[in-house]
């Protein structure tokens, strides 16, 4: 179990570019998660997904930002014509159920993007 | 989605007991109560989880009143590695979404 991974590290993009990111999470985890976090501020949930299917979305999810999880392993998660707004630490996490417990969540390094 | 408050900031010193505490006055029936720690440039880290009374693993223990309208962390013996963000958040048994919350930033001193 090498934990979750997410490539590239970090991301320096121009406002009007696309980027994606990958989100690589623990085997047989059945859940992800993407978070978005700015300087001093908690990571702000986007989207989740069971397996393939993506359950629920954050309000905070535009239409510029798009995610997927083809085949129910790693996710990617798009960014349509950035902005300087969409400057932040991308979180990804997965976890999977535990008996009563609740699904705890294991993040990855997250990805940093800049657009200048 | 029940919201939280926390204490933006808390000092302590080595080797002594800390106690973070938690507001969440919306918290559902079926809301269960977790706490991440996050240090500068990493994701969050799992601490401890619980839905009432006590819950103590190796690194923490978690308070939670009968009324189940705030919850205390404490961490026992801190050392100066335990600088970091800690996060109370709420989400039902599914955590199907969170509110993590501007967490409260602890410093240990020397």
């Amino acid at each position: 179990d090498t934990g979750v991974s997410q490539d590239p590290r970090h991301k320096i993009t121009k406002r009007g570019q696309n980027v994606t990111f990958r989100c690589d999470p623990i085997s047989e985890h059945n859940r992800l998660y993407w978070y978005r976090q700015t300087l001093g501020q908690g990571p702000e949930f986007l989207t989740y997904f069971q397996n393939e299917a993506q359950l629920e979305k954050s309000r905070l999810l535009s239409d510029r930002f798009s995610a997927e999880r083809p085949k129910g392993s790693f996710s990617t998660l798009e960014i349509q014509r950035t902005e300087q707004g969409d400057s932040a630490m991308y979180l990804c996490a997965s976890s999977y159920p535990r008996g009563e417990s609740s699904y705890e969540q294991y993040f990855g390094p997250g990805t940093r993007l800049t657009v200048t | 989605l029940a919201k939280t408050t926390q204490p933006i900031s808390m000092d302590s010193y080595e080797g002594q007991e800390v106690n973070i505490t938690c507001s969440h006055n919306n918290i559902a029936t079926n809301d269960y109560i977790t706490w991440y720690q996050q240090f500068p440039s990493q994701g969050p880290r799992f601490i401890i989880q619980g839905y009432k009374t006590k819950v103590t693993n190796e690194v923490a223990s978690l308070f939670i009143p009968a009324d189940r309208k705030s919850s205390t962390l404490s961490l026992p013996r801190v050392s100066l590695s335990d600088t970091a963000v800690y996060y109370c958040l709420v989400g039902d048994r599914n955590f199907n979404k969170f509110y993590f919350g501007s967490g409260t930033k602890l410093n240990v001193k020397p």
